[in-house]
């Protein structure tokens, strides 16, 4: 069936230094990607989105890379800070075009001062 | 409204008892979607109601639980003769079709 997967459950940064997040996805149909963070008692807040037309894209302090070759996205954040610490989700719109999005299990970053 | 309001935030129940939670959408998003995310877990689909069509139930986990969207806008989402296992927080989102969802604060439904 559908599925979007991350690689780890729990990544830890040192504060400053870069984070990667990672999500590998096995709808091939799929051509609509977003990262969401999710803060500790509150709903998931979008990050930032990519379409399968683009390889790229960034934000302030965030750049989502995408893969298709090998359907893997990531999320790359720069000067990593503890006000990121949180969970997050990769999701995908799957097949069917129904607008619906799937979501990955979620990865944990912790921020260490 | 400025964002998606879900009410209430906390909600305590018996075990058997009836409950009911509610989601104000942002005005103009036409789809919105109902979540349950288990403790420390990922987000798992209910349904979703997108405009005038029929509503994709496809993830309601049995016939105890139901919603509703009343005029395009407010969902109602009902959860009969609770069971511990119900306990959860439980999302809502909306959304212009096709297009990231915006979620709300949640309802934390704790079964005792």
């Amino acid at each position: 069936g559908e599925s979007v997967g991350l690689h780890l459950p729990t990544l830890s940064v040192q504060e400053g230094d870069n984070s990667i997040i990672n999500c590998a996805y096995s709808n091939s149909a799929s051509d609509y990607f977003i990262w969401y963070k999710q803060e500790s008692g509150k709903g998931p807040q979008f990050i930032i989105d990519i379409r399968s037309n683009m390889d790229k894209r960034q934000g302030q302090r965030v750049t989502v890379l995408l893969n298709k070759t090998v359907k893997h996205l990531s999320l790359q954040i720069a000067a990593t800070q503890p006000g990121d610490s949180a969970v997050y989700f990769c999701a995908e719109n799957g097949s069917g075009n129904t607008g619906k999005l799937i979501f990955g299990q979620g990865t944990t970053l912790q921020v260490k001062p | 409204g400025a964002g998606v309001s879900q009410s209430p935030s906390n909600k305590v129940t018996e075990k058997g008892k009836d409950v009911e939670l509610r989601c104000d959408p942002i005005s103009g998003h036409t789809a919105l979607y109902w979540y349950r995310q288990s403790l420390g877990q990922g987000l798992e689909f209910l349904i979703y109601f997108q405009g005038n069509s029929a509503p994709d139930k496809s993830g309601l986990p049995s016939d105890r639980f139901s919603a509703e969207r009343t005029g395009g806008s407010v969902s109602t989402l009902t959860i009969q003769r609770t069971q511990q296992e119900d306990s959860a927080v439980y999302l809502c989102a909306s959304s212009v079709p096709f297009l990231s969802y915006t979620f709300g604060s949640g309802t934390r439904l704790t079964v005792v």
